[in-house]
């Protein structure tokens, strides 16, 4: 069935590191893929998305590009905030059907 | 605030209680989703409706749980008999389809079971 590996945390970085988080999805045909993002006490928000490969999505400085070939959609951010310090989610919702399938999400810290 | 509303925030019962939440999807939006999440996990799903119709339910949904939208807004979540093992994050989710895949979240209910 469709699913979502996502890279197991936490991450803690340094600020202004590079972040990447990895996320890798089972689906058939092209499913549109996502990053939504849940701060300390808040739900979950849309981050970023991409519905067909080769798209790139972004948002907030982060960026993730829908790889039909490697089946990936890793999370990048160049140069990483304290107010960056989340719980990131990769999910994914079949080309068919209405669910959306979410990863484990990857605790990240970021310290000054 | 148009976002999601969900209530109760929490909710403390003990095992074998009833349990009801409630879920306001943003006006106009005709997909509600509901999600339960535990701790280290992402969001599983456990049902949507397109409008007042309950169009899929997940095999994680047991004969124990129950959900409603009665006229297409509101909806609800009924827990029968709780059992420890339901101690989750409820959370629910709304999208309008003609806006493309984005759903929308609540903050969720957080229920322990004792």
């Amino acid at each position: 069935g469709d699913s979502v590996t996502q890279m197991e945390g936490p991450v803690t970085l340094s600020e202004e590191a590079f972040l990447t988080i990895n996320c890798t999805y089972t689906a058939t045909g092209y499913p549109s893929l996502f990053w939504y993002v849940q701060y300390p006490g808040e739900g979950l928000q849309l981050l970023l998305k991409a519905t067909k490969a080769d798209d790139k999505g972004s948002n907030k400085g982060f960026e993730a590009t829908y790889r039909k070939e490697t089946t990936s959609f890793h999370l990048e951010k160049g140069s990483v905030q304290v107010s960056d310090s989340a719980v990131y989610f990769c999910a994914l919702k079949a080309l068919a059907g209405n669910q959306f399938y979410f990863g484990t999400g990857t605790s990240l810290t970021v310290i000054p | 605030d148009t976002g999601v509303s969900q209530n109760p925030r929490h909710k403390i019962t003990k095992r074998g209680q009833n349990v009801t939440f409630r879920c306001d999807p943003i006006s106009e939006h005709n997909r509600l989703y509901w999600y339960r999440q535990t701790l280290g996990q992402g969001p599983e799903f456990l049902t949507y409706f397109q409008n007042e119709a309950q169009l899929e339910k997940s095999r994680l949904l047991s004969d124990r749980f129950s959900a409603e939208r009665p006229k297409g807004s509101f909806s609800t979540l009924e827990i029968q008999r709780t059992e420890q093992g339901d101690s989750a994050m409820y959370l629910c989710a709304s999208r309008r389809t003609e806006l493309g895949n984005e759903q929308f979240f609540g903050p969720g209910t957080r229920l322990t079971v004792l």
